[in-house]
């Protein structure tokens, strides 16, 4: 079985930018979360969407924002991007709300 | 976020040597997950906890979800070089879906 896979791996944008990432969970795995991984603050929740719904969110700005689709698939955009936006974006799918995430290799983002 | 306390926050040891990290929290968890991260790579997921005082083994490695609820650990019997990269607690509490995360547990294995 495939695992989660995230594109692109590796992106530079300019501050002011904006940016979309896409994941493509597990088959069969309805719901996909993002998070995102800096040296600074670890791993953070974003969000989380189950069924084209977001079902949970974290604590960051509007300029994130993310959609899934009907195939589960997800995409997470980012606006007006910041310096600190850097980070590494971690995409992750489950079967269902009890069972673990299982993580993609992310896509690394660098903001100049 | 949630706090999520792991330590040791790096640790060197011999090849053959027995490891062992813990991740304590103030708040109660409903489950516990102990994932690794290579470099370049996404965490991968090691053992998932369900139950207080659960005791679940993979091969090597074993976990155990503390009985307060509250805690954690992790311990890897006769490490080889392979076992190096970034270990990671997370955890679930009730009323909320998202993974609250340690600061991670990074692994030296000298052969």
């Amino acid at each position: 079985k495939a695992g989660v896979t995230q594109t692109p791996r590796y992106l530079i944008k300019t501050r002011g930018q904006q940016v979309t990432l896409s994941c493509s969970p597990i088959s069969g795995h309805r719901s996909v979360s993002w998070y995102q991984q800096t040296p600074g603050q670890g791993l953070q929740f974003l969000f989380e969407y189950f069924s084209e719904t977001q079902r949970n969110k974290g604590n960051f700005p509007g300029r994130f924002s993310g959609r899934q689709f009907s195939n589960s698939r997800s995409e997470m955009n980012v606006s007006t991007l910041e310096l600190g936006d850097s980070a590494l974006y971690l995409c992750a799918s489950r079967q269902g709300k009890e069972s673990p995430l299982h993580f993609g290799n992310g896509t690394r983002l660098t903001v100049t | 976020g949630q706090q999520l306390n792991q330590s040791p926050q790096s640790m060197f040891i011999q090849e053959g040597e027995d490891v062992s990290m813990n991740c304590t929290s103030s708040s109660i968890f409903n489950t516990w997950l102990w994932y690794k991260q290579d470099p370049g790579e996404g965490p991968v997921l090691l053992i998932a906890l369900y139950k207080a005082g659960e005791l679940t083994s993979n091969g090597r490695l074993t976990a155990q979800f503390g009985i307060t609820r509250k805690d954690s650990f992790l311990n890897i019997s006769a490490s080889i070089p392979s076992d190096v990269g970034i270990y990671f607690c997370a955890g679930t509490q009730a009323g909320a879906n998202n993974l609250f995360f340690g600061t991670g547990t990074r692994l030296t294995v000298i052969p």
